[in-house]
């Protein structure tokens, strides 16, 4: 079994500022990582994904994250953010040889003031 | 790329009426379909996986009676909320994944809103 913790529940910025979303998980096998974002009203996005390879991923509308399995963290990662990246940020992680059922962290509310 | 259609959006109903919600899948064949439900300000609580052509698995604690899931093709699922209630008022949001997509993430709807009155 694996879980995911979202270390903040809301993460308040400016415009244009830099934001790093945290994530931590836990499981007793390899795993894939994954970023969603929902905006109001809707269901969730992929923004990115680890699978393998490069620890470091780049996703949709500018952002990235990246895998640190020592500590394992799937931090993400925006050097700039809009008005518009205001939504909730869920991580979720899914076990690679078993159902690949993604378990999803309590999501973090990303505000972003003008 | 994938694409999951669900529909209503929105709905409200009356107390002990059903709702019927579908969830569809345009462009690939959803072999296993997902059904979530959401509460304000939280996390997506998964109530049960559903299969093709077989039964629904239920999560714990979720009522199979209340909630139907049919899953006739490869391309429709559906939740039916039987008997609603006041408290079944929630966010309920689906997500499909076909074969080739067993380990690159799901395809969501965009939920529907149920409101129970």
């Amino acid at each position: 079994a694996q879980s995911v913790t979202q270390l903040d529940s809301q993460v308040p910025v400016f415009e244009e500022a830099p934001v790093e979303l945290r994530c931590n998980y836990s499981s007793s096998v390899s795993v894939y990582l994954f970023w969603y974002v929902q905006y109001p009203n809707q269901g969730l996005q992929l923004l990115l994904k680890y699978l393998s390879g490069s620890t470091l991923v780049k996703g949709i509308n500018g952002f990235e994250a990246e895998f640190n399995k020592s500590q394992t963290s799937f931090h993400l990662r925006k050097p700039s953010v809009h008005i518009s990246d205001t939504a909730e940020y869920f991580c979720a992680v899914s076990d690679r040889g078993g159902s690949y059922i993604p378990t999803f962290g309590r999501g973090t509310s990303l505000i972003v003031h003008p | 790329g994938a694409v999951v259609s669900q529909h209503p959006s929105r709905v409200i109903c009356k107390s002990g009426t059903s709702v019927k919600i579908e969830c569809r899948s345009l462009d690939f064949q959803a072999t296993t379909m997902f059904w979530y439900r959401q509460f304000p300000k939280q996390s997506l609580m998964l109530m049960a996986t559903s299969n093709e052509g077989s039964k629904a698995t239920y999560e714990q604690g979720v009522e199979k009676d209340k909630f139907l899931i049919n899953h006739a093709s490869l391309t429709l699922s559906t939740l039916t909320v039987t008997s609603a209630h006041p408290e079944d008022s929630s966010f309920y949001i689906c997500s499909a994944r076909g074969d080739s997509e067993a380990s690159y993430g799901y395809t969501f709807g965009s939920g529907t809103r149920l409101t129970v009155v």
